[in-house]
């Protein structure tokens, strides 16, 4: 595996199930990000980790939780989720924080909450 | 604050043609702006990016984009699109650290 994968690429839930979303980057990144791709909406940024610790929490309600155990790995933990959750989740790691830092992204995990 | 606005949600083009992809900027500080695109049922690749230097950018595949600070603008462009430039493109800019923040996109459809 190269890059930044997602697992799984489709996810269908009900409101009361929960999930965990899973991201691994194959870089040696230091960052990694979570973002939210809504139809038509700018792509909102939810949380970022730098080495491991959490460096941003976007005002994300609490049913969404990460989880970074190390640098290589990124979940999103979902629970008790509303059907306007559904949307595209993108992952995305860079070698560090910072401006200068490219962010590689993942192909996502399409999410439809019912 | 800052917010960045793609004026067009679709352009289409017919292949060969020029296409522009707008995208305007409002900061009260000097930002890094970035162009990246999104192929269908993929994550999103860096096309290209301005962090300082010349205003002119461009990238591998025949893309250029120009930082016109008065206007705030980096409008996107390409003289001659292919079929495969089909995609969707955000313009992205970054004030600080790693805080990317997107436009909402613009859907290009290049047709024969």
């Amino acid at each position: 595996e190269t890059g930044v994968t997602q697992t799984p690429r489709h996810l269908v839930m009900g409101m009361t199930n929960k999930k965990s979303l899973k991201c691994e980057q194959h870089l040696g990144h230091n960052a990694m990000y979570w973002y939210k791709q809504s139809a038509k909406k700018p792509l909102e940024l939810m949380f970022v980790y730098s080495l491991e610790e959490r460096v941003e929490n976007n005002s994300v309600p609490s049913r969404f939780s990460p989880e970074c155990p190390n640098s290589s790995h990124l979940f999103l933990h979902l629970h008790t989720l509303q059907p306007e959750d559904s949307a595209l989740y993108l992952c995305a790691s860079s070698q560090d924080i910072g401006p200068y830092n490219e962010q590689f992204f993942g192909p996502g995990t399409r999410l439809t909450v019912l | 604050a800052q917010s960045v606005t793609q004026l067009d949600s679709q352009v289409p083009v017919f292949e060969e043609a020029p296409v522009e992809l707008r995208c305007n900027y409002s900061s009260s500080v000097s930002v890094y702006l970035f162009w990246y695109v999104q192929y269908p049922n993929q994550g999103l690749q860096l096309l290209l990016k301005y962090l300082s230097g010349s205003t002119l950018v461009e990238s591998i595949n025949g893309f250029e984009a120009e930082f016109n600070k008065s206007q705030t603008s980096f409008h996107l462009r390409k003289p001659s699109v292919h079929i495969s430039d089909t995609a969707e493109y955000f313009c992205a800019v970054c004030k600080s650290w790693g805080k990317l923040q997107f436009g909402a996109g613009t859907q290009v459809v290049v047709t024969p």
